[in-house]
């Protein structure tokens, strides 16, 4: 799973700033996942994209989050005017097919911390 | 839609003492079911999964796991556990004919002392 990159490794924005999560998936992977870990709690799924495209947004929030996954370069997720309940670790993880009975390979995430 | 509930956020065990990790899932429709390890500063790893067949799936690490459709149960276990085993171990499902987002418990904390 060490092939799912993941930068910044740690971010620290203060509120009302925007905070830019960058994700390279593994080589030949074109499906992503964007998960949030709040803490002690598990992970919450946020978003699921394929190459351009997005394919499930159900647990993204509906205001200040966005994501996408262009034809080339990383995935972003984009947190706009970050307030406090943002501060969480954010994890991508890719595949290769998208079936639900694959494995995900995950990255070392991002802890977003908002002052 | 799924949930999943890990019944123990922290077990403290000592070296080389068996363990289990109790998962158990709520779904209305059939699901694979997944337990990943996630080690400090670290991503999640998988360790076992079940998709069909049989009941008992071992994973990497010693690791195995009960596929139980009556209790909806899919415990952990380990005869003997190591130091290196700390870490937090979370349970998952997939819903069959879906994608591959996962539904996770809230993780549970697996210390070995020695």
């Amino acid at each position: 799973n060490a092939g799912v990159m993941q930068n910044p490794r740690h971010l620290v924005r203060r509120r009302g700033q925007e905070a830019r999560l960058r994700c390279s998936p593994m080589k030949g992977h074109s499906h992503v996942y964007w998960y949030r870990q709040l803490p002690e709690e598990g992970l919450k799924f946020m978003v699921y994209l394929q190459k351009e495209n997005i394919i499930d947004e159900s647990g993204m929030p509906k205001e200040r989050f966005s994501a996408e996954f262009p034809k080339e370069g990383p995935s972003i997720l984009r947190i706009q005017q970050v307030v406090r309940g943002d501060s969480a670790a954010y994890f991508c993880a890719s595949s290769t097919t998208g079936a639900p009975n694959e494995k995900l390979f995950f990255g070392s995430g991002t802890q977003l911390s908002v002052l | 839609a799924q949930s999943v509930t890990q019944l123990d956020s922290q077990v403290p065990v000592f070296e080389e003492a068996p363990v289990e990790l109790r998962c158990n899932y709520s779904s209305s429709v059939s699901v694979y079911l997944f337990w990943y390890v996630q080690y400090p500063n670290q991503g999640l790893q998988l360790l076992l999964k079940y998709l069909s067949g049989s009941t008992l799936v071992k994973g990497i690490n010693g690791f195995e796991a009960e596929f139980n459709k009556s209790q909806t149960s899919f415990h952990l276990r380990k005869p003997s556990v190591h130091i290196s085993d700390t870490a937090e171990y979370f349970c998952a499902v997939s819903e069959r004919g879906g994608s591959e987002k996962l539904v996770f418990g809230k993780g549970t904390k697996l210390t070995v002392n020695p």
